[in-house]
């Protein structure tokens, strides 16, 4: 299947300092990308949605200013956590869509939704 | 309201034998549903995918089935391994913006 890639896949940082996460598609162009946060024994929660060289959509609630979401190329997509706090730890995973006219992705729903492993942010 | 339920909530079964996870969703207009395994600290894996003209698909000992009528899909797991403790999470996709309505998930936990 299409192959989405996260880096780091975890990370500890100090309170107030900046974090910026990775999202890659490795065989398929993401015309959007997903950015979703998990916190223990919970389901998934949308933060944002970014379409290439566009602003990101944020879902009610995820503050703009404090997770800075870049979608500048079709294979890559940057979270930056801003001066973040302990509240902040948590699981970090993005998705990554394609086109339907990928042919790299036809027969597999190429419009669907690829998920990354995530990346686990600890605050200290 | 958009919304997918899953049953159970956690189930430990012994190894080697069967189980039926449960979801219903009242996701509308419907795209498609997928089934997907989160293990510990990982992100989710696509199990399965269907759309609403298929009814049963299968994906080594993994089954799910789809019952577009009455908005209820199953995952049936065969002949369950260790490995296969996770978290199983069911997500309905939206049509028109592809939006991911997503299961509170079961959590699976197979014993020796």
């Amino acid at each position: 299947g299409a192959v989405v890639s996260q880096h780091p896949s975890w990370v500890i940082c100090k309170s107030g300092t900046s974090v910026k996460i990775e999202c890659r598609s490795l065989d398929f162009q993401a015309t959007t990308m997903f950015w979703y946060r998990q916190f223990p024994k919970q389901s998934l929660m949308l933060m944002a949605t970014s379409n290439e060289g566009s602003k990101a959509t944020y879902e009610q609630g995820v503050e703009k200013d404090k997770f800075l979401i870049n979608h500048a190329s079709l294979t890559l997509s940057t979270l930056t956590v801003t001066s973040a706090h302990p509240e902040d730890s948590s699981f970090y995973i993005c998705s990554a869509r394609g086109s339907r006219s990928d042919s790299k992705l036809s027969g597999r729903l190429g419009d669907t939704q690829y998920f990354g492993p995530g990346t686990r942010l600890t605050v200290l | 309201k958009n919304q997918v339920e899953q049953s159970p909530q956690s189930l430990i079964i012994l190894e080697g034998k069967n189980c039926t996870l449960q979801c219903n969703y009242t996701v509308s207009p419907f795209s498609n549903l997928r089934w997907y395994k989160q293990d510990t600290g990982r992100g989710p894996v696509s199990l399965t995918i269907m759309t609403f003209s298929e009814n049963t698909k299968s994906n080594g000992r993994y089954t799910a089935t789809l019952d577009a009528d009455t908005k209820q899909s199953s995952l049936h797991i065969t002949a369950s391994q260790l490995s296969d403790s996770a978290s199983y999470i069911c997500v309905v996709e939206r049509e028109y913006g592809n939006k991911l309505v997503f299961g509170a998930g079961t959590i699976l936990r197979v014993k020796s």
